[in-house]
């Protein structure tokens, strides 16, 4: 069964302390991965496609890597505005019209 | 653009009423997508549509759901009747080409069942 998990479940940092999220996935052939940032009250924002493994994408103090089993989203010297929580989702090769989710890390930067 | 409406963003009802959700997506995108999110199952799928036209549904957890899109620019997802566990918040989504990273979400509609 395709799945998604994501480590860990909270994350509290010190705003300028790096550190890294995980999504873990098991599908039948991925067709791509995906991170969004979700703030409270709010729908989801994308943020990130990826598509093959050693894939790198990067955006201001966000860089996301993708292996064969699972991605990171590495955080660099965070800061307040950073806290959000984070979703990654999968599409399966043999699944065009799906994704699945993960249930997210919810990540807060303490000033 | 003011994005991807929905409305109401809060809703409260009592268990067996009628629930009627409404989507207005981003002015030109065809493709629109109503999603639930529950503390429980994460962010899901419901619906999609293409063109107005409902692409798959499979996500729909049952047949007291259901989706129209009668025009490009407006979309329903009614639940009757309503239950407790339908408590969630629905978002509806628009993107031009169906790509998933192409997707707008809306504010969410919080939905609470009594």
């Amino acid at each position: 069964e395709d799945q998604v998990t994501q480590s860990p479940e909270a994350l509290r940092l010190q705003e300028g302390e790096s550190s890294s999220l995980n999504c873990s996935y098991t599908v039948s052939g991925l067709r791509g991965l995906f991170w969004y940032r979700q703030d409270p009250g709010k729908g989801p924002e994308f943020l990130f496609t990826l598509y093959s493994a050693g894939e790198e994408k990067e955006k201001e103090r966000l860089k996301a890597t993708l292996t064969k089993k699972e991605s990171f989203l590495h955080i660099t010297a965070p800061k307040p505005e950073d806290s959000a929580t984070y979703l990654c989702a999968v599409q399966a090769e043999t699944s065009y019209d799906k994704v699945i989710f993960g249930p997210g890390t919810s990540l807060s930067v303490i000033p | 653009d003011a994005g991807v409406i929905q409305s109401p963003r809060h809703e409260v009802t009592e268990m067996g009423q009628e629930v009627t959700l409404r989507c207005k997506p981003i002015s030109g995108h065809d493709y629109l997508f109503w999603y639930r999110q529950t503390m429980m199952r994460g962010l899901e799928l419901l619906i999609y549509f293409n063109n107005n036209v409902p692409i798959d549904d499979s996500g729909m957890p049952e047949d007291r759901f259901s989706a129209k899109m009668p025009n490009a620019s407006f979309s329903t997802l009614k639940i009757q009747p309503s239950e407790p566990r339908d408590s969630a918040v629905y978002f509806c989504a628009s993107s031009l080409g169906g790509g998933w990273e192409t997707q707008y979400f809306g504010p969410g509609t919080r939905l609470l069942v009594l």
